[in-house]
């Protein structure tokens, strides 16, 4: 069975740039997740999405982040302007449901900001 | 504020030395403990989840166990295949949506 799929699974780009992360969940899961990792701070929750609505965006660190999820199969995360303090690993996760229950992740996509 | 806390942050063992990892919660509305494992350059893959205190799950060589104030990973006679960075999550009656994750531990099992 196929798991989270993202996309890119690098990027690197000049300070500046938009930048457009994609992620499609695990077919029959509804809600999906993003997060950021880094040395210093871990594996932050970004913002997640419950049947395609955002239900918390409590995470996303300004405003220059946005994401959306137009359908049950497809998100995406922007960074517009992107920073080198973007620079990270984000991750992608799917779950069926949002209650006490497993979340799945895709392999990441490594984001360097020149 | 809701957050686990997981302890070493690093262990190195040799090949069959069993040992565990240490996560630590805030216990106030905890509605779920998780465990990932996470390998280089991939996303954390999910091992188990435990509900309520007395709780134990296993996996191959893997054991995770609940109390009332912390989860313990117990490695048995462990390989170097098990080398990884091990993850610790929990989920909270004030959101359960969202899991919050710990600095994770990294296992390094040597031949």
């Amino acid at each position: 069975d196929a798991g989270v799929i993202q996309s890119p699974r690098h990027e690197v780009t000049e300070m500046g740039q938009e930048v457009t992360l994609r992620c499609k969940p695990i077919s029959g899961h509804n809600s999906l997740f993003w997060y950021r990792q880094t040395m210093m701070r871990g594996l932050e929750l970004l913002i997640y999405f419950n049947n395609n609505v955002p239900i918390d965006d409590s995470g996303m660190p300004e405003d220059r982040f946005s994401a959306k999820m137009p359908n049950a199969s497809f998100s995406t995360l922007k960074i517009q302007p992107s920073e080198p303090r973007d620079s990270a690993v984000y991750f992608c996760a799917s779950s069926f449901g949002t209650g006490v229950l497993a979340q799945h992740f895709g392999d990441g996509t490594r984001l360097s900001i020149l | 504020e809701d957050q686990v806390t997981q302890s070493p942050e690093a262990l190195r063992l040799q090949e069959g030395e069993s040992s565990s990892l240490n996560c630590s919660y805030t216990v106030s509305g905890l509605r779920g403990l998780f465990w990932y494992r996470q390998d280089p350059g991939k996303g954390p893959e999910f091992l188990f989840t435990l509900y309520s205190a007395g709780e134990e799950k296993e996996k191959e060589r893997l054991k995770a166990t609940l109390t009332k104030k912390e989860s313990f990973l117990h490695i048995t006679a462990p390989k170097p295949e098990d080398s990884a960075t091990y993850l610790c999550a929990g989920a909270w009656s004030s959101n359960t949506g969202k899991l919050i994750f710990g600095q994770g531990t990294t296992l390094q099992v040597k031949p």
